[in-house]
């Protein structure tokens, strides 16, 4: 059964960087048919995506946050990453990390990507304060 | 972006009733959205997927419709374990974004 489980520092300071990483387990994270992604959710609010990744590496991330996030992938040890810079208080969250599963589809000779989260880690408290 | 609007917000319901929620893309979808049932300190849980799919293992109460900007979910007949949070999701071409959500509660 697949499970993913996020690690990384409770606090962060603020102007610092966020890293935080997902390892997943009784699956393969090279595995041609999912991507892999994180979401967000501050304290009594809904969810928020940042970004997914493919296991070749290829990146699609939220506009609102691509120019502080940096989402990688190990494929050797079976993990994906997350790095979100110059954090505020408003970064404060529950940060989850998933599974994507969905296809691709070729439309005038452009692909198209439809993917939704089916397996979701249990999230981790990230709090920036200093 | 493309923006969803879920409503209502929050919603009190007896056990047995019928719940419709609906959500509303700014712009056609096609049948690319998903509902999610989060429980309190819990990750989110897939119900539904390409509008009408039920997940597998998921009741049967629960279903999904529409396409293109109006879409609805319905639990049938309500049950205790149905209290939780409701949240559209949109998944147009890996730009994905969620609904506000909608609160359950039992009346």
């Amino acid at each position: 059964q697949l499970q993913l489980q996020e690690s990384g520092p409770g606090l962060v300071k603020p102007s610092e960087t966020l890293s935080l990483t997902c390892t997943v387990s009784g699956g393969s994270i090279s595995s041609s048919n999912y991507y892999w992604g994180w979401i967000r959710q501050p304290p009594g609010k809904g969810l928020e995506w940042i970004g997914s990744i493919y296991y070749s590496g290829s990146t699609y991330y939220n506009p609102s946050l691509k120019s502080r996030v940096t989402i990688s992938v190990d494929t050797s040890k079976n993990l994906f990453s997350l790095n979100l810079s110059s954090v505020t208080a408003a970064d404060t969250a529950v940060y989850y990390c998933a599974r994507l599963r969905g296809h691709t589809a070729m439309l005038f000779g452009r692909h198209y990507y439809y993917y939704y989260m089916d397996v979701w880690g249990k999230g981790t408290t990230v709090t920036v304060s200093s | 972006d493309i923006q969803m609007t879920q409503s209502p917000s929050s919603l009190s319901a007896s056990v047995g009733d019928r719940v419709t929620i609906t959500c509303q893309a700014s712009q056609d979808i096609s049948k690319y959205l998903s509902w999610y049932q989060q429980k309190p300190g819990k990750a989110p849980k897939l119900l539904i997927y390409d509008a009408s799919n039920l997940e597998t293992g998921v009741p049967s109460r629960f279903s999904g419709s529409g396409s293109g900007t109006d879409f609805t979910f319905t639990i049938s007949s309500l049950q205790p374990e149905d209290i939780a949070t409701y949240y559209c999701q949109q998944y147009d071409n890996l730009r994905i974004t969620f609904g506000q959500g909608t609160r359950l509660e039992i009346k």
